[in-house]
């Protein structure tokens, strides 16, 4: 079974710096794709960036990178210039094979409050 | 384009009652995956929906169960509801099977007394 870990229960960061979420994983799959979702308070999803086992270059989009360190599985989100509205949750998960159909495993969350 | 847009909102049943969540695809999408948020945690997989037929269920007993309809629309319905089942609901529509370009609702928050 796939595993993700997230250590972080809560982060803090001032407005304008950057901030790195810790996310590692456990698969023995050789084909991945690993995913961060932001979780505002109003509940929904929002895809950030992903980042696939084969993909030979970190992802990035906009603020968002993705570190992306393949022998020691892991793969931390940087956001870069932290603005007030990334105050949130965060999600790293994982794709799993279903024999025909994907799902996400996702970890347990970061919370990041940026302040002012 | 619409995105994907799930009711009620908020939904307060008592143990043992039976609950049905609904969710609206987003436009041109195919595929429809339920996943149960409980407080604190990480949403789960419950199951997917393709072409109006189940084809990968998580770990969740059958009084968990659902629907996806002609115009991709979805129900879930959980029987007998206990009080473990209080949580998230979230579904996530996509164009194809796959977990990329998944897009998900708000939730519906469910609570069971």
């Amino acid at each position: 079974a796939q595993k993700i870990t997230q250590t972080q229960p809560g982060m803090f960061v001032q407005e304008k710096e950057a901030v790195t979420l810790d996310c590692t994983y456990d698969t023995s799959d050789p084909s991945y794709g690993l995913f961060w979702y932001k979780q505002p308070s109003s509940g929904e999803m929002i895809f950030l960036i992903y980042q696939g086992s084969y993909d030979q270059q970190n992802a990035t989009e906009g603020r968002y990178s993705l570190n992306f360190q393949k022998a020691r599985k892991s793969a931390n989100l940087v956001i870069s210039a932290s603005q007030l509205g990334d105050s949130a949750m965060y999600f790293c998960a994982m794709r799993e094979n279903l024999g025909g159909s994907e799902k996400l495993v996702f970890g347990k969350g970061t919370k990041l409050t940026v302040n002012p | 384009e619409t995105g994907v847009t799930q009711s009620p909102t908020h939904l307060i049943k008592t143990r043992g009652q039976q609950v049905t969540l609904r969710c609206s695809s987003q436009s041109g999408h195919n595929t429809v995956s339920w996943y149960q948020q409980a407080l604190g945690q990480g949403p789960q997989f419950i199951f997917q929906y393709y072409r109006e037929e189940e084809n990968g269920r998580g770990n969740f007993p059958p009084r968990f169960s659902g629907l996806q309809f002609p115009n991709y629309s979805s129900e879930l319905n959980v029987n007998a509801l206990e009080l473990d089942d209080s949580a998230l609901y979230l579904c996530a529509s996509s164009a194809k099977q796959g977990t990329e370009k998944l897009f998900f609702g708000s939730g519906t928050q469910l609570s069971v007394l």
